[in-house]
């Protein structure tokens, strides 16, 4: 059984470019979470994909994107970055979307926005 | 005021050491509390959730709610220099799914 991965592990950009990170899930689940976590903090919700509709989203403005694929793989995509989008970016994968099923983390994608 | 607050720490203690880690919540209707351990550079992992009040004991591991005063804890026995992390508490609303809320972690430093 794999974990979950995520691509890449580090990423540089500028200001008002724009990203895509991308997460394959564990074997088996069907529900994508997406964090930001910006240094000394913990992660705050940015939006759950669920069998490749959006299930609920956190308090991000919609430059923050995301899709999912029918394999359950997903990609988050940033536009227009600005220098606080600098963060840690996991992406957490789980079999349902219930309050009860266990999140499983990547490793995450640090993003640094110069 | 957020979902769930915790002290950041630094927490410093000798190996062996009992370890008392806690957080609050601010609404009575969280009903599932997390803890996750994060390594330095990875993500969050899971150690130990309990639903509603009670205690939860896992090998050295302990997690506690006391919904009285919307007060979660983790008891560390015989601490290792491995226990070495950041540990963050988490819950999330009753009808919220997977849409956690996370404590800004507290950093713990196990000395051999």
């Amino acid at each position: 059984e794999t974990g979950v991965t995520q691509s890449p592990t580090h990423l540089i950009k500028t200001r008002g470019q724009q990203v895509t990170l991308r997460c394959s899930s564990q074997s088996g689940h069907n529900t994508v979470s997406w964090y930001q976590q910006a240094l000394g903090q913990g992660p705050q919700f940015i939006f759950q994909y669920y069998r490749e509709e959006e299930n609920g989203r956190g308090n991000f403005p919609p430059r923050f994107s995301g899709l999912q694929f029918p394999n359950y793989s997903s990609e988050l995509n940033v536009n227009a970055l600005e220098l606080d989008d600098s963060a840690l970016y996991l992406c957490a994968s789980s079999f349902g979307g219930a309050s009860t099923d266990t999140q499983y983390f990547g490793p995450g994608t640090r993003l640094t926005v110069l | 005021q957020k979902e769930v607050e915790q002290d950041p720490g630094p927490l410093s203690v000798p190996e062996g050491a009992i370890v008392s880690l806690n957080c609050t919540y601010s609404n009575s209707a969280f009903q599932y509390f997390m803890w996750y351990r994060q390594y330095s550079r990875k993500g969050p992992e899971l150690l130990m959730y309990t639903y509603s009040s009670g205690n939860k004991e896992d090998g050295r591991f302990t997690a506690q709610v006391d919904k009285s005063s919307k007060y979660i804890s983790l008891f560390i026995r015989d601490s290792q220099p491995s226990d070495s992390a950041t540990y963050l508490c988490a819950t999330n609303p009753p009808k919220g799914g997977n849409q956690f809320y996370f404590g800004t972690g507290t950093s713990l430093t196990v000395i051999p």
